[in-house]
C-alpha cells in the first residue's frame, strides 16, 4: 500500500503570499493518478487537480500541481482569504490512499 | 447536475452491523469508467478511503479493512451500499460517498454532504 506524507502540517502565510504544499510517496505514483482536494470546516472535500497537474472545472489558476514519481507540489500562487483549509493528496494505484493533510491557517 | 446524498443510522452499538446508502442523481453508474467511492473522516483527522465500485461491478477495497466491509451497488435504484461489520467506537466518523470517472480524470469530482456515525454503547 503506497503512503503518502504531506508536508509541513501547518503553513502560516498571509493573504497574497505564495503557499508550496508538498505530497510524498512510499513507492512511484503514475502522474495520471495524482489528486489534490480543498476541504474547508463542515465541508465535504472539493476536487483541486487531477492528474498530478490538471486543474478540475471551475478551479481558479492560482492553484496549479506539479510533480512526478515520488514527489509532487501544490502551488497557490496568491493566497486568497478563501483559499485558507485543509488540503489533502491522494493517490488512484490498485488502492487508493490520501495523505494525512496540511492546513493553510492565517498568519 | 451530478449529486450524491449519504444516508443511514446516526448511533450504532459496538459490534453491530453498518449499513450506509449512497443515493445519486445526474449519472448513470453503468456508464463506462464511472465508479463510487466511500471515504471517511473521524472527527479532527484525515481522509480515509474505504471503498470502490465500479460501472462493470469490479470493487475495491481498502487492505486494512477489507474484511470488514462490502459495497454493492443498484444501477436501477441509482443507489451504492456500503456495510461495515463490528463497528468499534474508532469507527465513528463522517462517512462520504463519492463519485469519480476513473477513465478520464481518476479522483472524486462529486462527493455527498457526508453523514456523521457515531459508535456507542
Amino acid at each position: 500500500e503506497i503512503v503518502l506524507t504531506q508536508s509541513p502540517g501547518t503553513l502560516s502565510l498571509s493573504p497574497g503570499e505564495r503557499a508550496t504544499l508538498s505530497c510524498r510517496a512510499s513507492q512511484s505514483v503514475s502522474s495520471s493518478y495524482l489528486a489534490w482536494y480543498q476541504q474547508k470546516p463542515g465541508q465535504a472535500p472539493r476536487l483541486l487537480i487531477y492528474g498530478a497537474s490538471s486543474r478540475a472545472t471551475g478551479i481558479p489558476d492560482r492553484f496549479s500541481g506539479s510533480g512526478s514519481g515520488t514527489d509532487f507540489t501544490l502551488t497557490i500562487s496568491r493566497l486568497e482569504p478563501e483559499d485558507f483549509a485543509v488540503y489533502y493528496c491522494q493517490q488512484y494505484g490498485s488502492f487508493l490512499t490520501f495523505g494525512g493533510g496540511t492546513k493553510v491557517e492565517i498568519k | 447536475q451530478i449529486t450524491l446524498k449519504e444516508s443511514g443510522p446516526t448511533l450504532v452499538k459496538p459490534t453491530q452491523t453498518l449499513t450506509l446508502t449512497c443515493t445519486f442523481s445526474g449519472f448513470s453508474l453503468s456508464t463506462s469508467g464511472v465508479g463510487v467511492g466511500w471515504i471517511r473522516q473521524p472527527p479532527g483527522k484525515a481522509l480515509e478511503w474505504l471503498a470502490l465500485i465500479y460501472w462493470d461491478d469490479d470493487k475495491r477495497y481498502s487492505p486494512s479493512l477489507k474484511s470488514r466491509l462490502t459495497i454493492t451497488k443498484d444501477t436501477s435504484k441509482n443507489q451504492v451500499v456500503l456495510t461495515m461489520t463490528n463497528m468499534d467506537p474508532v469507527d465513528t466518523a463522517t462517512y462520504y460517498c463519492a463519485h469519480g470517472e476513473w477513465e478520464l480524470r481518476p479522483s472524486f469530482d462529486y462527493w455527498g454532504q457526508g453523514t456523521l456515525v457515531t459508535v456507542s454503547s
